[in-house]
């Protein structure tokens, strides 16, 4: 069956280090992947998208890159700050639909 | 200006009873959606609406029944409300289907007891 997986449920970082964050997809080919950030008690908020003939992407200190060999997207959130601790979910379209992965808990420590 | 809002953003009710929530957003999108996030934070689709017709209906319980009076409004009602259906929903809107970034609502926590 098609499955969009994060690995990691939780990830701890040193502040100023570069945290990396993996979406994998399996079993077929994706036109698009999404990240979003959600804080809790909040809704997802839009942080990317990166399209399937894309490498790579940039935004401030966010970088997204999407393997279609590998079936991977990377989320990089370089130069990391405390403000940055947040669940950070992959989605991408399967048919028409969008599916979400479970989400990293991302930790930035001070 | 509340890009994407829901009300309310409590709600809690005993078994068996009828809810609605609303959701109305202010972007001018044509694409509606609503999402159940339940305790272990895995977020997945339950409807969707486009210019007021539904394109997807996951396989949710005919219980849960949406209804789009335009397409700035995407309300979602729930007959006969069970101990599962606790849950947090939120409501989102994308410019259309497909490839575009979704706005989503702050979340209805519903809590049946």
């Amino acid at each position: 069956s098609q499955k969009i997986e994060q690995n990691s449920e939780a990830l701890n970082i040193q502040e100023g280090k570069t945290a990396t964050l993996t979406c994998n997809y399996t079993n077929y080919s994706p036109a698009y992947l999404q990240w979003y950030r959600q804080d809790p008690g909040r809704g997802p908020v839009f942080l990317l998208l990166i399209r399937e003939n894309e490498k790579e992407k940039r935004k401030e200190r966010l970088k997204v890159t999407f393997d279609t060999t590998l079936k991977q997207s990377l989320f990089h959130i370089t130069a990391s700050q405390p403000a940055d601790s947040a669940t950070y979910l992959c989605a991408t379209n399967r048919d028409d639909k969008i599916i979400f992965g479970k989400g990293t808990r991302l930790h930035i420590l001070p | 200006d509340t890009a994407v809002s829901q009300t309310p953003k409590y709600l809690v009710t005993q078994m068996g009873n009828d809810k609605s929530i609303k959701c109305e957003q202010n972007l001018g999108h044509d694409t509606m959606y609503w999402y159940k996030q339940d305790s272990k934070k895995f977020l997945k689709i339950m409807f969707s609406y486009n210019n007021k017709e539904l394109i997807i209906n996951e396989t949710v319980p005919n219980r849960f029944s949406p209804k789009s009076p335009d397409k700035a409004h995407l309300n979602l009602h729930i007959n006969s409300l069970e101990l599962g259906d606790s849950a947090v929903y939120f409501c989102a809107s994308s410019q259309r289907g497909g490839g575009y970034e979704q706005y989503f609502g702050p979340g209805t926590r519903l809590t049946v007891t």
